[in-house]
């Protein structure tokens, strides 16, 4: 069964950085794209960063580029979000999902997601 | 980037009734490449649908998506109690992937 656990969420302020990771299993974590989505809450769902499976193609939200920087590591299944310079908007519960296919536009539909992380910037 | 925007806020129906929703496109989405999804309170949301019509695994037949270029339509034929959710639809045709603001489906 296939699992996404994500952790490193916090109370962090403003201006400051957080690094938050994603624990996958239950499936060939190196055959697909992985992405973070993030929720604030009460509100809708957001897109924040994707990347391939072999971590060559990475993209960002325009809210995100400049201060957020995707990775991962496939020996160790696991994804990261190093999230710097953090503001007041960027607060949200921030999901781990997996892209549902191998190639093209279908690396970017959303098959599994983990319970999310919650990230609180306030002073 | 395209807006995805979704109709109505809120649906408010009894279950066994039909429920229809909306998510139109500020420019068209190629392909067809729509995706729907269901949230209930507290959990992630559920992959329902991708290419605008095609059924997810373990989706029942009660939920059909349909819909081309910029108008798109999720069709939920009789609600089940476990189907009050709030339903998003997004679009993967380009980059970013961007999400609607979604569908709030309340019991009457």
């Amino acid at each position: 069964e296939e699992q996404l656990v994500e952790s490193g969420g916090g109370l962090v302020q403003p201006g400051r950085s957080l690094r938050l990771s994603c624990a996958a299993s239950g499936f060939t974590f190196d055959d697909y794209a992985m992405h973070w989505v993030r929720q604030a809450p009460g509100k809708g769902l957001e897109w924040v960063s994707g990347i391939s499976w072999n971590g060559i193609s990475i993209g960002y939200a325009d809210s995100v580029k400049g201060r957020f920087t995707i990775s991962r590591d496939n020996a160790k299944n696991s994804l990261y979000l190093q999230m710097n310079s953090l503001r007041a908007e960027d607060m949200a519960l921030y999901h781990c999902a997996k892209g549902w296919g191998r190639f093209g536009e279908s690396q970017r539909v959303f098959d599994y997601w983990g319970q999310g992380t919650l990230v609180t910037v306030s002073s | 980037e395209i807006v995805l925007r979704q109709s109505p806020g809120t649906l408010s129906l009894s279950p066994g009734e039909r429920a229809t929703l909306s998510c139109r496109a500020s420019q068209s989405v190629s392909s067809s490449y729509l995706a729907w999804y269901q949230q209930k309170p507290g959990q992630a949301p559920r992959l329902l649908i991708y290419g605008a019509s095609s059924r997810a695994t373990g989706i029942p037949d009660r939920f059909s998506g349909s819909g081309s270029g910029t108008d798109f339509t999720l069709t939920i034929s009789r609600l089940e109690p476990e189907d009050f959710a709030v339903y998003y639809c997004q679009q993967y045709g380009s980059s970013p992937p961007t999400f609607g603001g979604g569908t709030k489906v309340e019991i009457k």
